[in-house]
């Protein structure tokens, strides 16, 4: 089956450690992307990638870094930089980046901070 | 800015009642326009888009949206509410290739 996975579901953090979410889909899909979901609040966009090799920062990029050295994998590094890190963290990916392309989303990944 | 705007973080109607989840856009230019659905600790779904074309979109699940231009509205309906709707429902427009999204409404459905 087609689909984004990320891993783990449930991540636990230490204060002051940088922690590592994967994203990986099998679409075939150009563009891929980060979002963090808090309650009462809509999705806010980390970072995206157009293509391999490639990614802009999005809206809340501060103390989050990633990588895309492969076209199906986009993972998100959340560094001791960012200050408020708890949260459920969304990786998704369309086909490419016109105006109006869906965007798949893989399950999620609930990190905490401890 | 564009920006969207649900009114309503919940929203409680009865089972075999009508659904209405509302979205109002503000978007200098024609969008393109989407309403997702999640259910606890899982990812988004979507359940319709509008491009272009017919203002009425049918989605899954029986849902349904209509984009209203002059009124810059896309809300979500479905005629008869079940238990299995329950969950959090996100509208979201595209100018461009980013998604704007709302902040959410949760349904809950009564027995």
């Amino acid at each position: 089956d087609g689909g984004i996975t990320q891993s783990p579901k449930y991540l636990f953090r230490k204060e002051g450690q940088n922690v590592t979410l994967s994203c990986e889909q099998n679409l075939n899909h150009d563009a891929m992307y980060w979002y963090r979901q808090d309650p009462g609040q809509g999705l806010r966009l980390i970072y995206y990638s157009q293509i391999v090799n490639d990614f802009q920062k999005g809206d809340i990029a501060e103390g989050y870094s990633v990588s895309r050295e492969k076209k199906e994998s986009f993972p998100l590094t959340v560094t001791s930089a960012q200050k408020n890190p708890t949260a459920f963290y969304l990786c998704a990916s369309s086909l490419e980046t016109s105006p109006g392309d869906t965007q798949y989303f893989g399950p999620g990944t609930r990190l905490t901070v401890l | 800015a564009q920006s969207v705007t649900q009114l309503g973080s919940h929203v409680s109607v009865s089972e075999g009642a009508l659904v209405l989840l509302r979205c109002n856009y503000s978007s200098s230019v024609p969008p393109y326009l989407f309403w997702y659905v999640q259910y606890p600790n899982q990812g988004l779904q979507l359940l319709l888009k509008y491009t272009t074309g017919a203002t009425l979109v049918k989605g899954i699940n029986g849902f349904e949206a209509e984009f209203k231009k002059s009124e810059t509205s896309f809300h979500l309906t479905k005629p008869s509410a079940h238990m299995s709707d329950a969950a959090e429902y996100f509208c979201a427009v595209s100018p461009n290739y980013q998604l704007i999204w709302g902040a959410g409404t949760k349904l809950i459905i009564k027995p």
